[in-house]
C-alpha cells in the first residue's frame, strides 16, 4: 500500500524567502506525482504534474522535482510572498488502483 | 474552459437520511474520481469511474456507492449516515487517469447532524 509523507507539517517563513517543501513516497512504481494547493475551505488547485520519466517540472516560481529511486519530490517556491500562504498536498499515482495516494499535507503561512 | 462542477456546494442531513452528490467533469474528461476529506484521515480515496464502469473502490463500507452516466457526469450516494461522515467530498476528473493528471472541483461540505 502506498504510503506519501510531507515533511514539514507546517512552516512559516518571512516574505521574500525561498522555500522547500518535501513529499516521500514508499512504492516508486508510480505513473506521476502531483503537486496541489488548497485554500481553507476549497478544493485543490493543481499546480505541477511529474510524469514517471520526468525529473522536474516548473511554473512561475515553482519548480517540482521527482527522484522515484528514492522515493521522493520536493516542490520548491521561490520568492514567496503572502498570497503563496495555503496547504501543499502532494499525491503520488500508482501503477494500479486508479487512485491518487495523497499526503497530509504542508501548512505554509508567509508573512509579510 | 468550464472546470469540474460539483452540486451542492454544502449540505446538511441528519442521521440515518441518505444524501446524493454529483459531479459534472470538464467536458471531455472520461474519468471521475471520489475523495472524501476530514481532518483528521486527511484526503482519502472513495472510488473511481471510467466510462460507466467502476474501476476501483477504497476502503469505504458498502454505504458509499456510485455510479457515472453515460455524459461522464457522476454521482455518489451515502445511505444510513453517520455522524462521522461529515467531511469535504471532493470530485476529480481526468482525460483518461494515469498520465494526465486529475483537475478537483470545489467540493461538497457535508454535515451530519
Amino acid at each position: 500500500k502506498q504510503e506519501v509523507t510531507q515533511i514539514p507539517a507546517a512552516l512559516s517563513v518571512p516574505e521574500g524567502e525561498n522555500l522547500v517543501l518535501n513529499c516521500s513516497f514508499t512504492d516508486s512504481a508510480i505513473y506521476n506525482l502531483q503537486w496541489f494547493r488548497q485554500d481553507p475551505g476549497k478544493g485543490l488547485t493543481s499546480l505541477l504534474l511529474i510524469q514517471s520519466s520526468q525529473r522536474e517540472q516548473t511554473s512561475g516560481r515553482l519548480n517540482a522535482s521527482l527522484d522515484k529511486s528514492s522515493g521522493r519530490s520536493t516542490l520548491y517556491i521561490a520568492a514567496s510572498q503572502p498570497g503563496d500562504s495555503a496547504t501543499y498536498l502532494c499525491a503520488a499515482f500508482s501503477n494500479s488502483g486508479y487512485a491518487l495516494n495523497f499526503g497530509k499535507g504542508t501548512s505554509l503561512l508567509v508573512t509579510p | 474552459k468550464a472546470g469540474v462542477t460539483q452540486t451542492p456546494r454544502y449540505l446538511i442531513k441528519t442521521r440515518g437520511q441518505q444524501v446524493t452528490l454529483s459531479c459534472s467533469p470538464i467536458s471531455g474528461h472520461r474519468s471521475v474520481s471520489w475523495y472524501q476529506q476530514t481532518p483528521g484521515q486527511g484526503l482519502q480515496f472513495l472510488f473511481e469511474y471510467f466510462s460507466e464502469t467502476q474501476r476501483n473502490k477504497g476502503n469505504f463500507p458498502g454505504r458509499f456507492s456510485g455510479r457515472q452516466f453515460s455524459n461522464s457526469r457522476s454521482e455518489m450516494n451515502v445511505s444510513t449516515l453517520e455522524l462521522g461522515d461529515s467531511a469535504l467530498y471532493l470530485c476529480a476528473s481526468s482525460l483518461a487517469g494515469e498520465n494526465y493528471g486529475y483537475t478537483f472541483g470545489s467540493g461538497t461540505r457535508l454535515t451530519v447532524v
